[in-house]
């Protein structure tokens, strides 16, 4: 089946550092979705993408939907602590509801 | 509103031993999904419904059954449990691409 392929898989970084990660497909996407995941809880959306070429802020928060439609970025700016978990891209397959989830990206911040 | 909720928040069950898991939301989503998440991995969707009274198969549907009869539940359930079930289960509603997730609910099968 299809697959999202994230990297890095996890990264140590010190406070205040920027940080950034990719998501690659092996085939189109209309759609990228952004998620942090805490130790314990469920994804939460950060930020939605829904055309290519598309750069959309959250805060410190900056992803990018790519020209090819295969591939979407995350960047966060001046990382704090509460920085820490995984994060997610996610999307459905064009024409279906059948979300995918890439392998994710597990941040840690020094302080 | 209480949003997405998941009952239990943790359960233990024997090889074959069968179980359902609830969960809730309050939002009047259309959408609902089950997801699974292993050790390291992202998650991997197993069944979903658009709608009261629908559902569909997802990535890793086997040995898992759902139903939908009311619009704000989503009932996954395990018919005969194996070892390799275990995992951490996430619901979720949407409205459009958004997704709200549940808490989780970890189940270990021994």
């Amino acid at each position: 089946g299809q697959q999202l392929n994230q990297s890095p898989q996890s990264m140590f970084i010190q406070e205040g550092e920027d940080v950034s990660m990719n998501c690659t497909s092996s085939s189109i996407f209309n759609t990228w979705l952004w998620y942090k995941q805490d130790p314990g809880e469920g994804p939460v959306l950060l930020i939605a993408l829904y055309k290519a070429g598309e750069l959309t802020s959250n805060g410190r928060l900056t992803a990018q939907f790519g020209i090819t439609r295969k591939d979407s970025f995350l960047n966060i700016s001046a990382s704090i602590p509460s920085d820490v978990g995984i994060y997610f891209c996610a999307g459905p397959p064009p024409g279906t509801y059948k979300y995918i989830f890439g392998t994710g990206t597990r941040l840690k911040v020094l302080a | 509103n209480a949003g997405v909720t998941q009952t239990p928040k943790f359960r233990v069950l024997k090889t074959g031993q069968s179980m359902t898991l609830l969960c809730a939301q309050d939002m009047n989503h259309e959408y609902m999904y089950w997801y699974r998440q292993d050790p390291g991995m992202g998650l991997r969707l197993i069944h979903y419904s658009v709608g009261e009274g629908t559902t569909a198969k997802g990535e890793v549907p086997d040995g898992y059954n759902v139903s939908r009869l009311k619009k704000q539940n989503f009932l996954l359930g395990l018919e005969s449990a194996a070892p390799s079930q275990t995992s951490v289960y996430f619901c979720a509603s949407s409205y459009r691409e958004t997704q709200y997730f549940g808490p989780g609910t970890r189940l270990l099968v021994l």
